[in-house]
């Protein structure tokens, strides 16, 4: 089993819809959570960092952890095209260095 | 510079040569992390460093690879005797501290 697992898609949504994406883990020991998007031929880039459970948001984007069921989620409210990316889910322990990542879902946000 | 910087952007190389890939991270930043993705994998830890502590080098999957940090800025990834099974791209990250929250665009390695 995978550390981290994450569904790797295509999703396709029309301009203006919620998106929802999700991660599932299996180590309790994780406390920090990330969201990156990364487009084609680039570096991801860090859209969220949270520390423990709870909601962040920011602008349109608000991630979720929920720590009982080991479940994280990326939420994008009003979805534009320039939201079509990969999305990569990463967590970390409290101690040590490595960064544990999804295999990322692929978004396509039509006009 | 503003960002992470890699050289190259593409290698191509045949099986059995030594590569050399390059991160400029952006300056001041302490920690340093190199990556490897391969299609429909998510990133693949290798190597971090921190300062001048001794790096984790926990992530690297053979003694073919190796990597250095001179000065605490610039690092060296290379591989020797490269195998087909090592194309993927590479991706540097820096930031002041653990969070590899800064990516470069990567070198794209292809073996043949």
């Amino acid at each position: 089993q995978k550390e981290v697992e994450q569904d790797p898609g295509p999703l396709s949504v029309p301009e203006g819809a919620i998106v929802s994406l999700n991660c599932t883990y299996s180590n309790s020991a994780f406390q920090y959570f990330m969201w990156y998007r990364q487009y084609s031929r680039k570096g991801p880039e860090l859209l969220m960092y949270t520390y423990s459970s709870g909601n962040k948001e920011d602008g349109r984007f608000t991630a979720q952890v929920d720590k009982s069921s080991k479940y994280i989620s990326l939420f994008i409210r009003d979805s534009q095209p320039s939201d079509s990316a990969t999305y990569l889910c990463a967590m970390k322990w409290v101690i040590g260095n490595q960064f544990y990542f999804g295999t990322g879902t692929s978004l396509t946000v039509i006009p | 510079g503003a960002g992470v910087s890699q050289s190259p952007s593409n290698k191509v190389t045949e099986k059995g040569k030594d590569v050399e890939l390059r991160c400029d991270p952006i300056s001041g930043h302490t920690a340093l992390y190199w990556y490897r993705q391969s299609l429909g994998q998510g990133l693949e830890f290798l190597i971090y460093f921190q300062g001048n502590s001794a790096p984790d080098k926990s992530g690297l999957p053979s003694d073919r690879f190796s990597a250095e940090r001179t000065g605490g800025s610039v690092s060296t990834l290379t591989i020797q005797r490269t195998q087909q099974e090592d194309s993927a791209v590479y991706l540097c990250a820096s930031s002041l501290l653990q969070g590899g929250d800064t990516f470069g665009s990567g070198t794209r390695l292809t073996v043949v």
